[in-house]
């Protein structure tokens, strides 16, 4: 079974501080992807990337960068955290885009205040 | 007209009932559909997915996708309460000049015993 992993289930972070969220996939995938999720909004794309040191903006980038050093591993960073990012992070990979299968993490819930 | 619609609910049924879940689009372009379902606390997992226009049935459930209409059903007989959850209807196709993947913001059940 594809098996994505989120390095946190909850976060509570101070606004201006830099965060990092993590996710790590174990199926070899090519296509990992950052989504946040808000009540009445949806999933709504961050960024994504398709291979390593690769990535395009997706929906809503703005205040978020991404980094992938290693194929497995897909980094978010929040530079400067805003209570606006206040959300659901999700995040998922799959083998193929935009038809392939998004296998998804089990979400970081991020609080800022 | 926003491209993918979803009734966001929330839908309550009772245990054994026959639950319509639906979304519209407007996109002509949209080639594949897919139905994800997300329980509390839990990432999306992918339930349904289907090309042509008609119906795909697995055990329960029953995707059907009416392409003249641009409207996508999914049908879910005998419902359970482990079917409670947020479903989420998802598309492909282009959108402007990009090939792209397109959530419904989910429409969330509740089936009670």
């Amino acid at each position: 079974d594809v098996k994505v992993t989120q390095s946190s289930r909850y976060l509570v972070k101070r606004t201006g501080e830099k965060v990092f969220l993590e996710c790590v996939q174990d199926m070899d995938h090519e296509n990992m992807f950052w989504y946040r999720q808000d009540p009445g909004l949806g999933l709504r794309l961050i960024y994504f990337s398709y291979d390593v040191k690769m990535k395009e903006k997706g929906d809503i980038p703005e205040g978020y960068s991404v980094s992938r050093e290693k194929k497995e591993r897909f980094s978010l960073i929040l530079e400067s955290a805003s209570t606006n990012q206040t959300s659901m992070y999700l995040c998922a990979s799959s083998p193929t885009y935009p038809e392939g299968t998004q296998y998804f993490g089990p979400g970081t819930r991020l609080l800022v205040l | 007209q926003k491209e993918v619609e979803q009734d966001p609910g929330p839908l309550s049924v009772p245990e054994g009932a026959i639950v319509s879940l639906n979304c519209t689009y407007s996109n002509s372009a949209f080639q594949y559909f897919m139905w994800y379902r997300q329980y509390s606390r839990k990432g999306p997992e992918l339930l349904m997915y289907t090309y042509s226009s008609g119906n795909k049935e697995d055990g329960r459930f029953t995707a059907q996708v009416d392409k003249s209409s641009k409207y996508i059903s999914l049908f879910i007989r005998d419902s359970q309460p482990s079917d409670s959850a947020t479903y989420l209807c998802a598309m492909i196709g282009i959108v402007g000049s990009n090939y792209k993947l397109t959530f419904g913001k989910g429409t969330l059940l509740t089936v009670n015993p």
